[in-house]
Order: structure tokens, then sequence, then C-alpha cells
């Protein structure tokens, strides 16, 4: 029972570059979501999906892209690195069938350094 | 604007003190959940309470879910150094999606 899976665990790049952090649940949940969380802060979302084919943005999405072509998968795309991207930054999935949240499953995050 | 409270932010204790941490909000929600996130890895789901009212224990743990679903309670028996971690209260208001982190309480067991 894998759970969510996220790799890169560490990944360095240099400003200007790009990357794909990936993130794949075994567990069927139709919702899917991207936070990052800076030291001593929160999480903040950066992009939510509600199932295949569909996502919104969250509350920090500037820099980022996703897509989700398949229910397991939800990668998030960084185009032109910025110092201000540093963050770990973890995926979560959830399963939304009522109007009782039972809460979030997350991965142990990607930690990734801007230079 | 923040709002799921929780208090106290920063705790320090030795092992075998017990403790509580509080969640406060001033809207109703649907569910509230609470998590643990130890350093390098991701929060991972503690329990989740539905009903006003509601107590759950895991171990040495007991949730308490306010009787109007406002606020929240986790308290922790005989405190262990393994229950070191930043602890995180969380849930959707009723009536939206919009899922809901606290501020979040990192603890500190001393052995």
């Amino acid at each position: 029972n894998a759970g969510v899976t996220q790799t890169p665990k560490f990944r360095i790049l240099k400003i200007g570059q790009s990357m794909t952090l990936q993130c794949t649940q075994d567990m069927n949940h139709n919702y899917m979501y991207w936070y990052r969380q800076d030291p001593g802060m929160g999480l903040k979302l950066i992009y939510y999906s509600v199932g295949a084919g569909i996502t919104d943005k969250g509350e920090v999405p500037n820099g980022y892209n996703v897509s989700r072509s398949t229910t397991e998968d939800f990668p998030l795309r960084l185009e032109l690195a910025a110092p201000s991207q540093t963050s770990v930054y973890f995926c979560a999935s959830s399963y939304e069938g009522g109007t009782i949240n039972y809460g979030y499953t997350f991965g142990s995050g990607t930690r990734l350094t801007v230079v | 604007t923040q709002l799921l409270e929780q208090s106290p932010q920063f705790l320090s204790i030795q092992e075998g003190e017990n403790l509580t941490v509080y969640c406060n909000s001033s809207s109703v929600f649907s569910s509230l959940q609470w998590y643990r996130q130890e350093p390098g890895e991701g929060p991972v789901l503690l329990v989740t309470v539905v009903t006003g009212g509601e107590v759950k224990k895991l171990k040495r743990l007991t949730f308490q879910f306010g009787d109007a679903r406002k606020d929240s309670s986790l308290h922790i028996t005989a405190a262990q150094p393994g229950d070191t971690g930043l602890y995180l209260c969380a849930g959707a208001q009723t009536g939206t999606y919009k899922y809901i982190f606290g501020t979040g309480t990192r603890l500190k067991v001393l052995a």
C-alpha cells in the first residue's frame, strides 16, 4: 500500500531552469493537491484537481503549472525557477464523495533549492 | 484571515507530562482532522472528528470536537519523545469545499 509517492526527494535547480515534480497515488482518490511549505510556515495550496482533466488554482499558483491526465498522476511543473520557489513541496490526495471530508493523505515531500 | 487558530504555538515538555493543544475557530466545520508532521516528512493523518461533542482515542492521544463544531482539542497523556513533531488541525467549513490548515503547534518532548 504505497499511498502517495513523490519523486524526487531532493533537487537543486539553477535560476531559470525547469523541472517537473512527480506525484502518484494508488488509492483511487479523485482529488489531488500540491502544497508548498516554507521553513517554519504553514502549508500553502498551489494547485488542486477534482478529477482527471480538471485542475484549478490555489492561493499561490504563479510560476507553476499542473496537469491531470489520469486519476493516479498529478505532476507539478516549474518553469523558469526562481529563488522564491525554494521550498518543500507536498502532494496530497483525498476521496471526496459527499459532504464530509475525511482528511488528506500526503506524500513525503520534495525538497527543492533554487540557486 | 487565518480561520483555525492553534494554541500554544510552541510547547517543550518533559517525558511523562500531559499536554493539551487547542484548535479554535469562529466558523462551523463539517469535519475536522488532526495531523502530525515529523521533520523531513509529510503530515500524517491522525484522526477525523465529525459529530459535535465527539471524543476519539488513539492510544495516549484523545481528540475532542466541540459541541458547536467550531473547535477541537488534542490531549496527550504521558508524552514520549516519539510524540515530538508539528501538530496541525485542519478542516472544511460547512457549506464550502475550502480546506483550511491551522497555524500549527510545535511540540518537543524531552527525554
